[in-house]
């Protein structure tokens, strides 16, 4: 089984000021993790993925990710928000040999306040 | 930059009738999906689809669901009687594909919103 923890529904930051995102996953495999966005009445944008390579993941948007696997955790930042980064993120799993259907997070609404 | 596309944006329609929401996959793209999004809740997997059958379904994926590629661009999804709680964001996406491996990205079209009266 799969699945992730996003820890924290709500996030808000003051626009040039770090952003940090926190995720947990639980895998029986070997995960692939994702970050997606989701921008008000818009599809699903990747960020980012993680597919056993480099532990620390860059994605678009100045977004970095960390795989930790000691503490199963994935967690996304941002060294400094704008207020174009306002949406709801979703961290994702899913693992090779699992027909690839995604396990997604709750979601964790993030805002960037002037 | 080649993208998923749903029709319609928004669907509105009453209980117990037939809908049909359409996605056109990226055009070289072998493998393809459907997940829902109730309102305030996650996104949920559905439906998996490879080589003209299901690959895999979740357990919300009951009989009243259908998916089918009726020509070589359209992957559709069919809910026979639709009932209120059906009424939520679906997304298709399609997956280049390499065998199974996890490592191919899904892309996701913009959804559709399927409201049941």
């Amino acid at each position: 089984a799969q699945s992730v923890t996003q820890l924290d529904s709500h996030v808000s930051v003051s626009e040039g000021t770090p952003v940090l995102l926190r995720c947990n996953y639980s895998s029986s495999y070997s995960p692939s993790l994702f970050w997606y966005v989701q921008h008000p009445n818009k599809g699903l944008q990747l960020l980012l993925k993680y597919t056993s390579a480099a532990t620390l993941v860059k994605g678009i948007n100045g977004f970095e990710a960390e795989f930790k696997k000691s503490e199963t955790s994935f967690h996304l930042t941002k060294p400094s928000a704008h207020m174009s980064d306002a949406a709801e993120y979703f961290c994702v799993v899913t693992f090779t040999g699992g027909g690839n259907k995604l396990t997604f997070g709750t979601g964790t609404q993030l805002k960037v306040e002037l | 930059e080649p993208e998923v596309t749903q029709t319609p944006s928004h669907q509105v329609t009453q209980m117990g009738q037939e809908v049909i929401l359409r996605c056109v996959p990226i055009s070289n793209h072998l493998y393809f999906y459907w997940y829902r999004q109730i309102l305030g809740q996650k996104v949920e997997f559905l439906v998996s689809f490879y080589n003209n059958e299901i690959s895999e379904k979740s357990e919300i994926f009951d009989d009243q669901f259908s998916v089918e590629r009726p020509d070589g661009s359209n992957f559709t999804l069919k809910i026979r009687s639709t009932k209120l709680e059906d009424s939520a964001m679906y997304f298709c996406a399609s997956r280049a594909g390499r065998g199974v491996a996890s490592t191919d990205t899904q892309y996701f079209g913009p959804g559709t919103r399927l409201t049941v009266l």
